[in-house]
């Protein structure tokens, strides 16, 4: 399969920890989104990659929530310390200029903060 | 916040039917795109429309960007059981590059056998 994958699927955790998900892209796709989703809604910007570089990060991204695309490949979305208000779909697509609007998403991880 | 308004929130409707739903927005967009979302799967892109009065189809699916650059349709013909899901219109705002995606809060189908 040649699409965005995220792991894990679903993550359980108690509020405080930190968790951690990854996305690996479409192959050369040199542009990686995260986006956060809530029942009934649809999906809200996080944050985006251009290879390595961080390039924009929404005001949704608070300080708890870190991004990393080291090599310009997969992706890591850290939350620490955890809250309820966490709890979300997070979804990861990815998009190659010239036509970097239209991403193509992973399935995402569910995170439920208990 | 959301700028996205989408029309209606939810449809339920009979096997062959056909269905209408729409996107506004009080900004300009210049790329609308239409996504398919299956229960616990991520979006899936339908349909991507670049220019102003553009009217594209995919199979029984087919979507135009208003002239106006705020609004957008979907159609969907004929409809049958597998069109089941929520259905997101997305855009990008004027005077920007970063391709982030805006979406509205999705139609909810529905098809009845």
């Amino acid at each position: 399969d040649t699409g965005v994958s995220q792991n894990p699927r679903h993550k359980i955790t108690k509020r405080g920890q930190n968790v951690t998900f990854r996305c690996d892209p479409i192959s050369e796709h040199n542009r990686l989104y995260w986006y956060r989703q809530t029942l009934g809604q649809g999906p809200e910007f996080l944050t985006y990659f251009q290879n390595e570089a961080q390039l924009e990060k929404s005001r949704l991204l608070s300080d708890r929530f870190s991004a990393e695309r080291p090599k310009g490949s997969f992706s890591t979305l850290e939350i620490q310390r955890t809250e309820q208000g966490d709890s979300a779909m997070y979804l990861c697509a990815s998009s190659l200029e010239p036509s970097y609007n239209e991403q193509f998403f992973g399935p995402g991880t569910r995170l439920t903060v208990l | 916040g959301q700028q996205l308004n989408q029309s209606p929130q939810s449809m339920f409707i009979q096997e062959g039917e056909d269905v209408s739903m729409n996107c506004t927005s009080s900004s300009i967009f210049n790329t609308w795109l239409w996504y398919k979302q299956d229960p616990g799967e991520g979006p899936v892109l339908l349909i991507a429309l670049y220019k102003a009065g553009e009217l594209t189809s995919n199979g029984r699916l087919t979507a135009q960007f208003g002239i106006t650059r705020k609004d957008s349709f979907l159609n969907i013909s004929a409809s049958i059981p597998s069109d089941v899901g929520i259905y997101f219109c997305a855009g990008h705002l004027e005077n920007t590059n970063a391709g982030k995606s805006t979406f509205g809060d999705g139609t909810t189908l529905t098809v009845k056998p």
